[in-house]
């Protein structure tokens, strides 16, 4: 099993639209979670790191629930400029595991 | 300006010759680590080194070679022994739990 699990969609959505990414991992004792965004040929950029309070940045919210072992991501009022994959990472014992992450396209 | 840089950005070589991709970083971060990413795959781990010296083997090191003699500088050998070197490579270093990446060497080898 894949220490982080993600649905690679794609997910297309119009602009204005609100979407939802979930993603899960297998290992409890991870330490943090992240969410990276890859542009097509691109370095994955940091999104935000995701905390058990939740946390908000702008029009995106992230969710950590570690009963549950998911991690959430909220993106509301979508732009054209959002499109792009987006990646859930996990870091446990000074390693980062990645999701295959998840496509979205917002369609004008 | 603050960063990591990897080069070149593309890198063509023909089977059975070895090649070295650079990484450096001013960052001042003491960890570094290796990515291969190949299309609509997730990011794998080749190698990492957490101080000057030191590297540990990823999941996928086989037919890989890393060197870490200064804390700016992590550099990746693709030997002839990796039998499917073509992918996207990736460097990245870590402060505290944040992970920051180079702009990556696209690698085709024919």
């Amino acid at each position: 099993r894949k220490e982080v699990e993600q649905d690679p969609g794609p997910f297309n959505v119009p602009e204005g639209a609100t979407v939802a990414f979930n993603c899960t991992y297998s290992n409890s004792a991870s330490q943090s979670f992240f969410w990276y965004r890859q542009d097509c040929r691109k370095e994955p950029k940091l999104l935000m790191s995701v905390y058990s309070s939740g946390n908000e940045d702008g029009r995106f919210t992230a969710q950590l629930n570690r009963a549950s072992q998911y991690i959430s991501l909220l993106i509301r009022d979508s732009k054209l400029s959002d499109s792009a994959t987006y990646l859930c990472v996990g870091y446990t014992g000074n390693q980062f595991y990645f999701g295959t992450g998840t496509s979205l396209t917002v369609i004008p | 300006d603050g960063g990591i840089t990897q080069s070149p950005k593309y890198l063509f070589r023909k089977e059975g010759q070895n090649v070295t991709l650079s990484c450096e970083q001013n960052l001042n971060h003491d960890a570094m680590y290796w990515y291969r990413q190949d299309p609509g795959q997730g990011l794998r781990l080749i190698y990492y080194s957490q101080i000057v010296n030191d590297f540990q083997k990823g999941d996928i090191a086989e037919g890989y070679s890393v060197s870490r003699e200064k804390k700016e500088s992590f550099p990746l050998t693709v030997t002839s022994a990796q039998k499917n070197p073509t992918a996207f490579y990736l460097c990245a270093s870590r402060d505290s739990y944040e992970q920051y990446f180079g702009p990556g060497t696209r690698l085709t080898v024919t």
